[in-house]
């Protein structure tokens, strides 16, 4: 069965400082991966995506990935992180069943930006 | 805009009532979601449905059930509420069955509350 694991519960960086927030998964086979934020009261919104070709990948909002088979993991990065980064932020694996598109979500990760 | 409803924000009911949460898509997705939201836990797939009058068991289906009467909408039924069903509830939606897209499109959440 496939799972996700973030180590972080809690980060706090200041604003302006690089941000990097660690994912690692186990999946049989070549994950499709991806990265959501939660802002307050809000559903989850997509940040990026891997499903094969360039490990590194780019998403919205300044945010980028790196997936490393060798480490199982794919951790999000950003250079330099504004106070409205502030969320939850989840990592989470898809398994290829049924309709191919059951995600199964790490417990997130709460940043905190101080200013 | 792609937009995924969630019918109530706010539920407060009573132990043993059985509660009702609707979702509603207006993007013409094939595949819907019900997720269960609690700290340190992470999100949890409690019921998907890929079609129409179809729907698949998740990681944590016990005490809820779901019904898919039209595409667009798809309810969770709490037979009998229980305090430990206090959570928040996301639904969510995704397109098509033929490979990953991967993004799910997520409501923003129902918190529901068991006295």
């Amino acid at each position: 069965a496939q799972s996700v694991t973030q180590p972080d519960i809690h980060i706090t960086v200041s604003e302006g400082a690089s941000l990097e927030l660690r994912c690692n998964y186990s999946y049989g086979a070549t994950p499709y991966l991806f990265w959501y934020v939660q802002s307050p009261g809000q559903g989850l919104q997509l940040l990026l995506k891997y499903f094969s070709g360039d490990t590194l990948v780019q998403g919205i909002k300044g945010f980028e990935a790196e997936f490393k088979r060798s480490q199982s993991s794919f951790n999000l990065r950003k250079p330099s992180v504004h106070w409205s980064d502030a969320a939850e932020y989840f990592c989470a694996v898809a398994g290829v069943t049924g309709g191919g598109n059951k995600l199964t979500f790490g417990t997130g990760t709460q940043l905190k930006v101080e200013l | 805009d792609v937009k995924v409803t969630q019918s109530s924000r706010y539920l407060v009911k009573r132990t043993g009532e059985k509660v009702f949460l609707e979702c509603v898509q207006d993007m013409d997705h094939e595949n819907m979601f019900w997720y269960r939201q609690d700290p340190g836990l992470g999100l949890r797939l409690i019921y998907f449905s890929y079609d129409v009058k179809m729907k698949e068991k998740g990681d944590i289906p016990e005490g809820y059930s779901v019904s898919r009467e039209k595409k667009e909408r798809f309810s969770l039924i709490l037979e009998s509420a229980s305090t430990n069903q206090t959570s928040m509830y996301l639904c969510a939606s995704s397109p098509g069955t033929s490979g990953i897209s991967g993004e799910l499109f997520f409501g923003e959440g129902s918190r529901l509350t068991v006295l």
